[in-house]
């Protein structure tokens, strides 16, 4: 069966500073996508960042990149000269391409905080 | 922009009663998603739907029955409320199908702003 785990429940980082969440993933299906969400506050979903498991290189947008290991079923979310505004949960996420509806299963989330 | 919307940022309801949560997305997207949202738990998929009249259970249908009569709208209905359905619930919509390099070419979900559901 599909899992996602997110192991980091909380993390503190000083601002500026790069920061990496941490995401394994367990899939028998050879074909899959890797999504990361941000949750701020508000409570709103916001998508970030798509690998998709047959990609080559590593999925960047702006200062977010996806550090995507595939034989360690790992799909870390590394954020660059991080900001206040980047204080959320971020929850990692995967779809298996041949699923009914496109479903998605999401992990436990973990909860960034941007120190000052 | 995608725009998910839902009917209420807060409710409270009593145990026992009839709840009705709504859903409207303007994107024209086939699949829409209910997930309730626990601390520590991430999302748990409720029911979902990829197509109009059609559903599926979820991981978590329990309890839960959902409506989708026109493509754009998707309704959650709680038949007889109970405290331990107090969460926030999220809906959600997405392409089924979409050109490579379109916006929504992963069928990456995108979401409403979510109701805070409280039963008393």
């Amino acid at each position: 069966a599909q899992k996602i785990t997110q192991t980091q429940p909380g993390m503190f980082v000083q601002e500026k500073e790069a920061v990496t969440l941490d995401c394994t993933y367990d899939t028998s299906d050879p074909s899959y996508g890797l999504f990361w969400y941000k949750q701020p506050s508000s409570g709103e979903m916001i998508f970030l960042i798509y690998q998709g498991s047959y990609d080559q290189q590593n999925a960047t947008e702006g200062r977010y990149s996806l550090n995507f290991q595939k034989a360690r079923k790992s799909a870390n979310l590394v954020i660059s000269a991080s900001q206040l505004g980047d204080s959320a949960m971020y929850f990692c996420a995967m779809r298996e391409v041949y699923s009914s509806a496109s479903k998605i299963i999401f992990g436990s989330g973990t909860r960034l905080s941007i120190r000052p | 922009d995608v725009k998910v919307t839902q009917s209420s940022r807060y409710l409270v309801k009593r145990t026992g009663e009839k709840v009705f949560l709504e859903c409207v997305q303007d994107m024209d997207h086939e699949n829409m998603f209910w997930y309730r949202q626990d601390p520590g738990l991430g999302l748990r998929l409720i029911y979902f739907s990829y197509d109009v009249k059609m559903k599926e259970k979820g991981d978590i249908p329990e309890g839960y029955s959902v409506s989708r009569e026109k493509k754009e709208r998707f309704s959650l209905i709680l038949e007889s409320a109970s405290t331990n359905q107090t969460s926030m619930y999220l809906c959600a919509s997405s392409f089924s199908a979409r050109l490579a390099g379109a916006p929504g070419s992963h069928n990456e979900q995108f979401f409403g702003p979510g109701t805070r559901l409280t039963v008393l």
